[in-house]
């Protein structure tokens, strides 16, 4: 069945470090890709998303580009700040086509001043 | 209100007990989801309404798992006999439309003793 692996954590970083946190998925059809994020004491959010191959997912500094021939979605991040400490999920979209969800086991990222 | 609502935040109950866990979704949002996350995992889609009608439970891992909603908004996760292995944090997501724009509340942890 489909699946989503992350790398695991927890990634330590000094602020203005660059980030990468790896993701690899594996899906029958074309599934959409997203990186979701959860801060401390708040829900999951919406961090960026791809729908299809080649595309590049982007917001607040962060990229992700959909990489069909390795099956990959890497999280990366040119200079992180104390205020992305937070855990990230990977996910991506069932074969289903009824907004299901799969997701990876979170990686925790914590910047250090 | 602004966000999706999930209540209670927090819930202990005993083993063998009957709970049950509401969510009020973002009003006008059609499609509702549940999820479960365990300790260190990622959430793991339990079932998907549209409207009022399960479109997909495939998720809900026995039938001690039950969820309605029946006026097409709040909806209520029931679990029957609860298990430690019950024991998560359980995640309500909205969406307009089935998209994967979802918005995510908080969760409720349950905590089976």
């Amino acid at each position: 069945g489909d699946s989503v692996t992350q790398m695991e954590g927890p990634v330590t970083l000094s602020e203005e470090a660059f980030l990468t946190i790896n993701c690899t998925y594996t899906a029958t059809g074309y599934p959409s890709l997203f990186w979701y994020v959860q801060y401390p004491g708040e829900g999951l959010q919406l961090l960026l998303k791809a729908t299809k191959a080649d595309d590049k997912g982007s917001n607040k500094g962060f990229e992700a580009t959909y990489r069909k021939e390795t099956t990959s979605f890497h999280l990366e991040k040119g200079s992180v700040q104390v205020s992305d400490s937070a855990v990230y999920f990977c996910a991506l979209s069932g074969s289903s086509n009824t907004g299901k969800l799969i997701f990876g086991q979170g990686t925790t990222l914590q910047v250090k001043p | 209100g602004a966000g999706v609502s999930q209540t209670p935040s927090n819930k202990v109950t005993e083993k063998g007990k009957y709970v049950e866990l509401r969510c009020d979704p973002i009003s006008g949002h059609t499609a509702l989801y549940w999820y479960r996350q365990s300790l260190g995992q990622g959430p793991e889609f339990l079932i998907y309404f549209q409207g009022t009608g399960a479109a997909d439970d495939s998720g809900l891992p026995n039938d001690r798992f039950f969820a309605v909603r029946p006026e097409g908004s709040v909806s209520t996760l029931k679990i029957q006999r609860t298990e430690r292995g019950d024991s998560a944090v359980y995640l309500c997501a909205s969406s307009l439309d089935g998209n994967y724009g979802y918005t995510f509340g908080s969760g409720t942890r349950l905590t089976v003793v």
